[in-house]
């Protein structure tokens, strides 16, 4: 299977503070790599797919990187809201997708 | 507006069978551009994609290896939903599983795919 490496696995930020945050592939996967937000006892929300391609009704100021490899998903000025877990999640492979670790972004 | 409801037991004995059952509504189980989709999430093992079912002229379906033998998905198209069964459960299986649509679009370079939307979650209990 494909390996997904997030890092940083968290983050301490201040509200409008720019955020980033990357993904390695053990393999290249193109741009077949998914972002996805997830808040406390709540399921994942599609943010960012096709590596950099913004999901309808997401916030400009999420935007996604990267190919081969290597990803980033940025965050352009951190909001209230944008405390959460990111995950990133790879499409590439025909049968099994799988996920990195997660990143929890919390407040300073 | 596609929705996906959740719906099964929370706690499930060692060596039994775990089954949820997730109804689609908004969309079509036999949508051919589709995939319906099982994912589970731990702490030990973190977000874990299961398998899938979908439909090209007829029934298919993929399994992650660390389920697979222990795992199907069954569809019911005139429920319009699509149930999980998992069986020989230990206590590893425990964990909050997820029901979601794989959906894609196909760009000039290939076909891109994710999951989306998902299901609500249940938190499953392998447990005496």
């Amino acid at each position: 299977d494909i390996q997904m490496t997030q890092s940083p696995s968290s983050l301490s930020a201040s509200v409008g503070d720019r955020v980033t945050i990357t993904c390695r592939a053990s393999q290249s996967i193109s741009t077949s790599l998914n972002w996805y937000q997830q808040k406390p006892g709540k399921a994942p929300k599609l943010l960012i797919y096709a590596a950099s391609s913004l999901q309808r009704g997401v916030p400009s100021r999420f935007s996604g990187s990267g190919s081969g490899t290597d990803f980033t998903l940025t965050i352009s000025s951190l909001q209230p809201e944008d405390f959460a877990t990111y995950y990133c999640q790879q499409s590439y492979s025909t049968v099994t997708w799988t996920f990195g670790q997660g990143t929890m972004v919390d407040i300073k | 507006q596609v929705h996906l409801q959740q719906s099964g037991p929370g706690l499930v004995k060692p060596s039994q069978t775990l089954s949820l059952t997730c109804a689609i509504s908004g969309d079509s189980l036999s949508n051919n551009d589709a995939s319906w989709a099982w994912i589970r999430q731990s702490p030990s093992r973190g977000l874990e994609w299961l398998g899938r079912a979908y439909f090209r002229s007829k029934w298919y379906s993929d399994y992650a290896e660390s389920v697979s033998g222990r795992m199907t998905i069954s569809p019911d198209t005139s429920k319009n939903q699509f149930s999980l069964h998992l069986n020989s459960v230990t206590p590893e299986d425990t964990a909050v599983y997820y029901c979601a649509r794989e959906w894609g679009i196909y760009q000039l370079d290939g076909k891109y795919n994710w999951l989306d939307p998902w299901g609500q979650g249940t938190l499953v209990t392998v447990s005496s």
